[in-house]
């Protein structure tokens, strides 16, 4: 995998419900793995920064797993809320080359009432 | 101030004219990073500023996108002969190191007639 890719590109779900994306990365030269929640007309807000293997992270009901050997993220959200209704987007971050983050096209949820 | 700030918040402009974005990042920040999306689109890179380090301007679409930061603090994009499809939101976002977790500011919305 040479770019970040995320799935799937949009989900409904109900209020209440758990979900979780996905998040493919390149495994080579691995440095960092953000995940950023993107309200709309605001503007995106960090959620993890991960950059060991095997590295879990929680927010409240929200949580991220990394596996850097296979290059690829979960993040979960435990019990949904309308207010979760974002585009979320994970960005690859690699040891060498460009050191800039690399975004994904991100995962746009919506939580109904 | 307490974050990013950016000028001005819409713009709008005739196909053929210069624009300037200006991007205020949160004080100490070394890092300084531009980004687009346009419509339907993910976030773009477009150029990465590290403390007094030669930019990353790897991801400018063509030469008539520049950028320029002062120090370790202002820096503007300037886009000459505005196009159609430079239409587009443009964050920034500056972190306290490179690779660390990146704060956005709210956007410059531009749109070209």
């Amino acid at each position: 995998i040479l770019n970040v890719e995320q799935s799937p590109q949009s989900l409904h779900v109900q209020e209440g419900d758990s979900t979780n994306f996905t998040c493919s990365f390149p495994s080579s030269n691995f440095y960092a793995l953000h995940w950023y929640r993107w309200e709309t007309a605001k503007s995106p807000e960090a959620l993890f920064v991960m950059t060991l293997n095997g590295d879990e992270k929680k927010k409240g009901r929200i949580s991220a797993t990394l596996n850097t050997k296979e290059g690829y993220s979960y993040l979960y959200i435990k019990g949904s809320q309308p207010e979760d209704s974002a585009t979320y987007l994970c960005a690859s971050l690699r040891g060498t080359g460009r050191r800039a983050l690399t975004f994904g096209s991100g995962t746009r949820l919506q939580v109904q009432p | 101030g307490a974050g990013v700030s950016q000028s001005p918040s819409n713009k709008v402009t005739e196909k053929g004219k210069d624009v300037e974005l200006r991007c205020d990042p949160i004080s100490g920040h070394t890092a300084l990073y531009w980004y687009r999306q346009r419509l339907g689109q993910g976030l773009e890179f477009l150029i990465y500023f590290q403390g007094n380090s030669a930019p990353d301007k790897s991801g400018l679409p063509s030469d008539r996108f520049s950028a320029e930061r002062t120090g370790e603090s202002v820096s503007t994009l300037t886009i000459q002969r505005t196009q159609q499809e430079d239409s587009a939101v443009y964050l920034c976002a500056s972190s306290l190191e490179e690779g660390g977790r990146q704060f956005f500011g709210p956007g410059t919305r531009l749109t070209v007639l």
